[in-house]
């Protein structure tokens, strides 16, 4: 099956700082979703980007299909930002269709 | 209210025990799933459902079963639990096949 491998596996931070996380896959994708699971364990959909860029806020996401990559970028980064981002990425088609996620990016933001 | 709710929020259970695990969704989406996640690990996808007579395994179905019992509704059920089902088990809901998925506050599940 497809490999979803997430760069840097930690990241520690100081507030203010800016941040590029990093999802590489295997194979070709339907779509690409970025997702920040927060202490308490929510899973938030950041982002659903499966080419080209997106901003939200202060988040911002890049995905190259054709190169088999995805870039979050986090500016000016906040306590709250805290937690594990992951990347999941959408292959197959009808029942065959499976989202894999990566193992995630544990980021620590700190005052 | 949240789109998806999952109840129990947390659960503490014997080994052999029956559980099951409650998902309903205010989204009006087809698609549901069951995904456990384990530290270091991500999510693993146990089950999914695109309508309510559509059911299929996921990566990780042995020791579990689910049921659609409406578009809103779909439970996870362990027949006879075990201590390494001890994980953190999410609900999700999407719209289409390629859409972005919503998840549930998740459910924390010890076996003991």
């Amino acid at each position: 099956g497809i490999q979803v491998e997430q760069s840097p596996p930690d990241l520690i931070l100081q507030e203010g700082a800016n941040s590029t996380l990093r999802c590489n896959f295997s194979d070709s994708v339907n779509n690409l979703q970025w997702f920040h699971q927060n202490p308490w364990g929510q899973l938030i959909n950041l982002f659903y980007i499966p080419s080209g860029t997106k901003q939200n806020g202060r988040l911002s996401a890049t995905t190259v299909a054709t190169e088999r990559y995805s870039l979050l970028y986090i500016s000016s980064s906040q306590t709250t930002d805290s937690g594990v981002y992951f990347c999941a990425v959408g292959t197959g088609g009808g029942s065959n269709y499976k989202l894999t996620f990566g193992k995630g990016t544990l980021l620590t933001v700190n005052p | 209210d949240a789109d998806v709710t999952q109840t129990p929020r947390n659960r503490i259970t014997k080994t052999g025990k029956r559980i099951m695990l409650e998902c309903s969704q205010t989204k009006g989406h087809d698609r549901m799933y069951w995904y456990r996640q384990d530290p270091g690990l991500g999510l693993r996808l146990i089950y999914y459902s695109f309508d309510v007579k559509d059911i299929n395994k996921g990566e990780i179905s042995d020791g579990y079963s689910v049921s659609r019992q409406a578009q809103a509704k779909f439970s996870l059920s362990l027949e006879s639990a075990i201590p390494n089902q001890t994980a953190l088990y999410f609900c999700a809901t999407s719209d289409t096949l390629a859409g972005s998925y919503t998840f549930g506050s998740g459910t924390r599940l010890t076996v003991v």
